[in-house]
């Protein structure tokens, strides 16, 4: 089974903080992606990446910025946290090599807080 | 452009009776179609997906859904509902001819089984 897993259920954080959202995928996957979820909105896609050091703005990426160093990590940073970013994130791999039909794995999800 | 719709944010069902979770979707292209479920304080779980063949298919759970080119819709089905069935069901679409990995997913549908 694919495990794809989040470093934290639940984060609360202060405005103007720099915060990290870590991810970790143990299937050798290619892709990676990071989405937030907001009622009303489903899921947006924040940034994916689909190689080490290799990334692709999403439909949302403002206010947010991503690292991959190796290729089982995919990690959202927020540079300067601020209410607006209070959501669910969600991490997402799946298996790559240009194709299209691959299915996406979630991870657990990670409830943010900004006060 | 690449679009999906669930028009339904909520839907009731009793036990034991079929449901259905209606899905439409917009692409320039031909279709992939994916369903996910989300139970509570959870992430994204996959239920299934259309590539191409048959357009009914079956997934995980006892959940089928049909394929409908004619009337762009992949609605999500199951004959006989249980109260276990109660979440977040999100549809997805990516299209086939711009090779992009990313998925575009609509703003969900709660589906409560009623004992």
């Amino acid at each position: 089974d694919v495990k794809v897993t989040q470093s934290s259920r639940y984060l609360v954080k202060r405005t103007g903080e720099k915060v990290f959202l870590e991810c970790v995928q143990d299937m050798d996957h290619e892709n990676m992606f990071w989405y937030r979820q907001d009622p009303g909105l489903g899921l947006r896609l924040i940034y994916f990446s689909y190689d080490v050091k290799m990334k692709e703005k999403g439909d949302i990426p403002e206010g947010y910025s991503v690292s991959r160093e190796k290729k089982e990590r995919f990690s959202l940073i927020l540079e300067s946290a601020s209410t607006n970013q209070t959501s669910m994130y969600l991490c997402a791999s799946s298996l790559g090599l240009g194709t299209s039909t691959d299915t996406q794995y979630f991870g657990p999800g990670t409830r943010l807080t900004v006060l | 452009a690449q679009s999906v719709a669930q028009p339904e944010d909520q839907v009731n069902v009793a036990e034991g009776n079929p449901l259905t979770v209606k899905c439409t979707y917009s692409v320039s292209g031909n279709p992939y179609l994916f369903w996910y479920v989300q139970y509570p304080n959870r992430g994204l779980q996959f239920l299934l997906k259309y590539i191409t063949g048959d357009n009914l298919v079956k997934g995980s759970y006892g959940f089928e859904a049909e394929f409908n080119k004619s009337q762009t819709s992949f609605h999500l089905k199951k004959p006989s509902a249980l109260v276990s069935d109660s979440a977040l069901y999100f549809c997805a679409v990516r299209d086939r001819e711009t090779g992009a990995n990313n998925l575009f997913f609509g703003t969900g549908t709660r589906l409560t089984v009623i004992p």
